[in-house]
């Protein structure tokens, strides 16, 4: 399974900033997600970033909001733009295995919009 | 991809068997069912998957109906590590969709 670390790991931010969260992984991965957790909920997939392609979102995210980057096949940054207190939440990067489907997820950036 | 039903909540006594249910009645022929666990204050972790077999690995078993329709998770001898809130998932492609899961009490 590959080893994920995300930057930072928590931060506190006035509504109206934009928070780059960054993804790093221990080996070449071809698919990355990024998700996010509000407070006692699921997780939701945000988009998909494959490296050399534009990221996918999901009904009800649009790039102007998340913009998502994926220089190369370790790294992935997820932006968020324009805050406000309804984008409080736990922010997961995901990669996927080289098994069949399965997904190894970072341990989360957490954010407080205030 | 198919719903997905599971119970939201079970108690488990530490040492003993944890069984989660999971029922997935409009399963297609080409799905995987997979199971993920989310410890508090972590990120999702994965524990098994299976087509139509039955699956064993060092952290669970997995059980498939041979209908396919349900599915239950086992963990073995559960500990007060694996409360957890644990992720039934169905899928075919590569887009893993969460529901709310079971949140599972090992108690000592």
């Amino acid at each position: 399974s590959a080893v994920i670390s995300q930057k930072p790991s928590r931060d506190i931010c006035q509504r109206g900033t934009s928070l780059t969260i960054q993804c790093q992984v221990d080996s070449q991965v071809t698919m990355m997600f990024w998700y996010r957790q509000q407070p006692g909920q699921s997780l939701t997939l945000i988009a998909t970033a494959n490296q050399g392609s534009e990221a996918t979102y999901e009904s009800g995210f649009v790039i102007d909001k998340f913009p998502i980057s994926r220089p190369n096949l370790t790294f992935s940054t997820l932006t968020v733009s324009n805050m406000s207190p309804e984008d409080s939440s736990i922010y997961l990067c995901s990669v996927g295995g080289t098994g069949s489907y399965e997904q190894y997820f970072g341990p989360g950036t957490r954010l407080t919009v205030t | 991809d198919a719903k997905t039903t599971q119970p939201t909540s079970m108690d488990c006594a530490e040492g003993r068997a944890a069984n989660l249910p999971c029922n997935h009645s409009t399963i297609s022929g080409n799905e995987y069912v997979y199971w993920y666990r989310q410890i508090h204050s972590q990120g999702p972790q994965y524990i098994i998957h299976g087509l139509k077999n039955n699956e064993t690995n060092e952290m669970a078993s997995l059980i498939i109906t041979e209908d396919r329709k349900s599915s239950t998770l086992i963990l073995p001898h559960a500990t007060l590590r694996d409360t957890a809130v644990y992720y039934c998932i169905v899928m075919k492609v590569f887009k893993t969709i969460f529901g709310a899961g079971t949140r599972l009490f090992v108690k000592a």
